[in-house]
């Protein structure tokens, strides 16, 4: 969407490895979501945050609203972990505004 | 156990027809949402319903009407429907209104309209 640029739009990755994915916002957000898609076309929440980072798992969250950006990074991935991964930042206008999505493939 | 029901699964229809999209959740919430994503885009935003009130509507065209008749349902009321109506529609819930709530996500109603 307008509001949330989200990269990459596409990731591979290999077991074992990891990365990081990044929503940058227009504008101030007040809280962000990030969410994970899966191959049943579930969305399933992984994080919300109003400030600060979040830590489950390989998984961690960073949202900084002062500096408009969130991170999602994942640790040692696997095979499950496949899917396509969202942020959605709350305005504060109450409208939540989603980012176009990152699709990860993990591979043997 | 499901918290976050919605029926059904996958739903085909043809154009012109009208159909329900039913969601019920079962956490306690006050405020539930329906979303939409299309194959070509991302996820969008389309009500948002506070104690059965409709508080936030980002949805153009009328022949999307939700209705609920109970505090934790909200169905989706969809008329004349088009092939671009298609798409997989989420339903969700959170405690109170408001972005700042978490929300939780059903496991959304595949529609293809032929």
């Amino acid at each position: 969407g307008d509001q949330v640029e989200q990269s990459p739009s596409a990731l591979s990755l290999h077991e074992g490895t990891g990365s990081a994915l990044r929503c940058n916002f227009t504008t101030t957000m007040r809280a962000v979501q990030w969410f994970r898609k899966n191959s049943r076309g579930s969305l399933i929440n992984l994080f919300y945050l109003a400030s600060g980072t979040k830590e489950n798992g390989r998984l961690k969250s960073a949202f900084d609203s002062k500096e408009r950006y969130s991170t999602l990074h994942i640790r040692d991935a696997q095979l499950e972990d496949s899917g396509t991964y969202f942020c959605a930042a709350d305005a504060s206008n109450n409208r939540i505004f989603f980012g176009d999505g990152t699709q990860l493939v993990v591979k043997p | 156990d499901p918290k976050i029901i919605q029926k059904p699964k996958y739903l085909v229809a043809v154009t012109g027809s009208e159909k329900i999209l039913i969601c019920e959740q079962y956490l306690g919430h006050n405020a539930m949402y329906w979303y939409r994503q299309s194959a070509k885009k991302p996820l969008e935003f389309m009500f948002s319903y506070s104690y059965q009130k409709l508080m936030d509507n980002q949805t153009a065209s009328s022949r999307f009407q939700p209705q609920s008749s109970k505090k934790n349902h909200l169905d989706l009321q969809i008329t004349a429907l088009k092939p671009d109506d298609s798409a997989t529609y989420f339903c969700a819930s959170s405690q109170d209104y408001g972005g700042r709530y978490e929300q939780y996500f059903g496991p959304g109603t595949r529609l293809t309209v032929l």
